[in-house]
Formats: structure tokens, C-alpha cells, sequence
């Protein structure tokens, strides 16, 4: 079994709707992230979470909202979908044992319609 | 704040040459460095790092990097390629004093295209 998974792979919304996407970890770490690529932007960082209590903004957090339910669950919100928000969503985790190492889920791709 | 530059966006290649995939990064502060590679519809996982001791770093799939200080380069290197390293390559830096805690910041990726 994988040990980060995403839930939905693929989804198609349409501007306005609230949508909720959801990430779980079997690997015990702290540590969880939400980053978006976009084609030709690469990877950026919206939320980070070091426990259920520790939550920070990334580079992009705006129009994002995150929830940490339990150390092993982190969702990522968008609470009004808007078209520049289709993007692939990743989902990833990491040790601190070993520095700068992540673990990625398997993405999520948005569409907003 | 570190910024990576990746200098190229596509890089082909015929199978069995040799390949290089550039890395430039910025920073105020020392930083860890890493590739990650994405293959099709997965999603990322690491290749190498560097963090500290000598330059020349191994990582997987026969893959290598060199750091250079004074260059602020990671250049990412294999002497053979296959068809099956046909993927999107991403360049990441990590802040040394926060340990990689508060994320990475990615370069906008090389896709490598293998030729037969």
C-alpha cells in the first residue's frame, strides 16, 4: 500500500464551489505538506503543518484554507474555486532525521470550470 | 529566501549519450540541495542530496550531481541515459538553518526526452 495517499485523484468543480482535498500518511511523520504545480512553474508550497497544532502558511496560501485532523490526516480547502486554482495538487511528508526529504503523494488533478 | 533556476526546460537526448541537466540556485544563507524526479502521472521522489562533505554526490538510477559553491550550480549528470529516465526533473534548495522543516523551494523543472 502506498504510504501517502490522495483523495480524489481527479476532480472537476466549478467556479464558486467549496472543495476539499484530502491527504493521508502511514509513514508516522510530523511533518506534512500541500504544494501545486502548475505546467512550466514547477512546484510551490501552500501550507505546512508540523503537528496538529502547528500550522503555516507557504508561499501561496491565499485562497487556501488547511486542516490537520490527526497526525496522520491533512486536508487542503478551497473555499470559493476560482479557474486560476486548476492545477496538480501534491501532498507529501518528511522525516527530520532526514533532512529535506520529502515523501509525495500521488497528486490530485483540479480542474475548475 | 532561495530561488532556483533551472536553465532548461526540455532537454533531449539520444539513448545512451550523456546528459547534463542544469541547476542554478540564490541564496542569502547556506542551503541543502536536492533533485527530485517526476515520472508520468506519479509523484515526486528524490534522486540525490547534497548537505555537506564532498561535492560529488551518488544517487540513484546511476544518476550524480556536483555542487559548486562559488558557481551556485547543482548540475545533474548521467554518462548513459534509457528511454525509461524519460521524466520532468526537478531542482529543490532547502533553507541549512531550518533543516528542510519549512518546505522546499522547486525549481520550474527539465523534462528529459530520450531519443532511440
Amino acid at each position: 500500500d502506498a504510504d501517502v495517499t490522495q483523495t480524489p485523484r481527479n476532480r472537476i468543480t466549478k467556479t464558486g464551489k467549496r472543495i476539499m482535498l484530502e491527504c493521508s500518511q502511514t509513514k508516522g511523520h510530523d511533518r506534512m505538506y500541500w504544494y501545486r504545480q502548475d505546467p512550466g512553474l514547477g512546484l510551490r508550497l501552500i501550507y505546512y503543518s508540523f503537528d496538529v497544532k502547528d500550522i503555516n502558511k507557504g508561499e501561496i496560501s491565499d485562497g487556501y484554507s488547511v486542516s490537520r485532523q490527526a497526525q496522520a490526516k491533512f486536508s487542503l480547502s478551497l473555499e470559493s474555486a476560482i479557474p486560476n486554482q486548476t492545477a496538480l495538487y501534491f501532498c507529501a511528508t518528511s522525516d527530520p532525521d532526514r533532512v529535506g526529504e520529502q515523501y509525495f503523494g500521488p497528486g490530485t488533478r483540479l480542474t475548475v470550470t | 529566501a532561495q530561488s532556483v533556476t533551472q536553465l532548461d526546460s526540455q532537454v533531449p537526448v539520444f539513448e545512451e549519450a550523456p546528459v547534463e541537466l542544469r541547476c542554478n540556485y540564490s541564496s542569502s544563507v547556506s542551503v541543502y540541495l536536492f533533485w527530485y524526479v517526476q515520472y508520468p502521472n506519479q509523484g515526486l521522489q528524490l534522486l540525490l542530496k547534497y548537505l555537506s562533505g564532498s561535492t560529488l554526490v551518488k544517487g540513484i538510477n546511476g544518476f550524480e550531481a556536483e555542487f559548486n559553491k562559488s558557481q551556485t550550480s547543482f548540475h545533474l549528470r548521467k554518462p548513459s541515459v534509457h528511454i525509461s529516465d524519460t521524466a520532468e526533473y526537478f531542482c529543490a534548495v532547502s533553507d541549512y538553518s531550518g533543516g528542510g522543516a519549512d518546505g522546499l523551494t522547486f525549481g520550474k523543472g527539465t523534462h528529459l526526452i530520450i531519443q532511440p
